[in-house]
């Protein structure tokens, strides 16, 4: 099934630094999501970039496509202790089974 | 709107016993997810009903698993017997109909001992 995979697992930065997190994947897609989990929290959607999009932004959130790599990335501008959390992408399957499936996971750490 | 509910939060079990998760999706959601995560396999699919329907169970474990949905209001997870091995968090998500954004509810946190 299609599911993303996320690089790096875990990442350490400074408050006020960029954090920027990749997913990979194997198929085609109509679009890809990421998402944030807070400890002890459900999964929280946070963009979605269409097949045909190459970049979206949301705040202080910067996502880009690259379909022929079959990649893309998550960044985060001007981290906050606050953005401490595990991020996730993930990828609808097409057609009638349009399942949601997810990869391991980032967990990220911004030290304030 | 209350968001998914999904009840009980925790669930302490002994091995054996039969335990029933319960979910409910926001008013108007047609699609519905069952998931569960843990540290070793994070966070695995286990189920996906649509309009009510179950479309694929797949990642269902075993046949001690089984999950319903009799109305668009309501789906269950039960596991029975449960074993330690099935301790994990459990979300439910669903999502609207020609939506592709997932709501989670916050979880239930199983332990079987």
């Amino acid at each position: 099934s299609q599911q993303g995979e996320e690089d790096p697992q875990a990442l350490s930065i400074q408050e006020g630094e960029n954090a920027t997190m990749n997913c990979s994947y194997k198929t085609s897609i109509n679009n890809l999501q990421w998402y944030r989990q807070n400890s002890g929290r459900g999964l929280v959607h946070l963009i979605l970039i269409r097949s045909n999009e190459r970049e979206k932004h949301s705040g202080r959130l910067r996502v880009t496509l690259d379909t022929s790599k079959k990649s893309s990335s998550l960044l985060i501008t001007a981290s906050r202790a606050a953005d401490t959390a595990s991020y996730f992408c993930a990828m609808p399957r097409t057609g009638a089974n349009s399942k949601l499936t997810f990869g391991k996971g980032i967990t990220l750490s911004v030290r304030p | 709107d209350a968001g998914v509910i999904q009840s009980p939060r925790h669930e302490v079990t002994e091995m054996g016993q039969e335990v029933t998760l319960r979910c409910k999706p926001i008013s108007g959601h047609n699609s519905l997810f069952w998931y569960r995560q843990t540290m070793m396999r994070g966070l695995e699919l286990l189920i996906y009903f649509n309009n009510n329907v179950p479309i694929d169970d797949s990642g269902m474990p075993e046949d001690r698993f089984s999950a319903k949905m009799p109305n668009a209001s309501f789906s269950t997870l039960k596991i029975q017997p449960s074993e330690p091995r099935d301790s994990a968090v459990y979300f439910c998500a669903s999502s609207s109909p020609g939506g592709t954004e997932a709501f989670f509810g916050q979880g239930t946190r199983l332990t079987v001992v």
